[in-house]
């Protein structure tokens, strides 16, 4: 049974590099989910997909923030001029996700972004 | 709008002794609650949930938890807990789409 993955585990960058993120959701997934957990916090959802479309966005996800599905399987989320303010643990999360029904998310081991 | 407290930052705990993690939960919609369990460096596992039916629900690692609706509650509790339960503890709402969590509770459990 092959979870959620995410590749890297670990990123360091300098303020100012762009910086992209891979989430590979469980395979009969439909939904995918971004989150973004700082020291001490809950995750705060960022975004989520339904198959390859984008239905919701977090005020959180200023415009250097961008994620795609381009078909529906594997995300990628995207930081343009990073801040020191983007560091941070990225998780992804999928789930089963048929509309109006309720489904608990399984979570990737997350992206820990560094910024320096 | 939906939104979790989570009363306690810290839960200091001795092993074999019983634990309560606390959660209350505000929401204008259908409330579907869920613990989930976060190790150093890794991410969430989900140890719990409720959707309906029961209020009493059972979850992995010996966790249970009781959803009340009229003290929105949805409290975390093991009744002997081990040195390997130490972990962070997130509770966490949901309509049909995103998860709204808590700010998490520490379990720190001590021989």
């Amino acid at each position: 049974d092959t979870g959620v993955s995410q590749d890297p585990r670990h990123k360091i960058t300098k303020r100012g590099q762009n910086v992209t993120f891979r989430c590979d959701p469980i395979s009969e997934h439909n939904r995918l989910y971004w989150y973004r957990q700082t020291l001490g916090q809950g995750p705060e959802f960022l975004t989520y997909f339904q198959n390859e479309a984008q239905l919701e966005k977090s005020r959180l996800l200023s415009d250097r923030f961008s994620a795609e599905r381009p078909k529906g399987s594997f995300s990628t989320l995207e930081i343009q001029r990073t801040e020191q303010g983007d560091s941070a643990m990225y998780l992804c999360a999928s789930s089963p996700g048929l509309a109006g029904q309720p489904y608990e998310q399984y979570f990737g081991p997350g992206t820990r972004l560094t910024v320096t | 709008a939906q939104s979790v407290t989570q009363l306690d930052s810290q839960v200091p705990v001795f092993e074999e002794a019983p634990v309560e993690l606390r959660c209350n939960y505000s929401s204008s919609v259908s409330v579907y609650l869920f613990w989930y369990v976060q190790y150093p460096n890794q991410g969430l596992q989900l140890l719990l949930k409720y959707l309906s039916g029961s209020t009493l629900v059972k979850g992995i690692n010996g966790f249970e938890a009781e959803f009340n609706k009229s003290q929105t509650s949805f409290h975390l509790r093991k009744p002997s807990v081990h040195i390997s339960d130490t972990a962070e503890y997130f509770c966490a709402v949901t309509g049909f789409q995103k998860l709204v969590f808590g700010t998490g509770t520490r379990l720190l459990v001590s021989p």
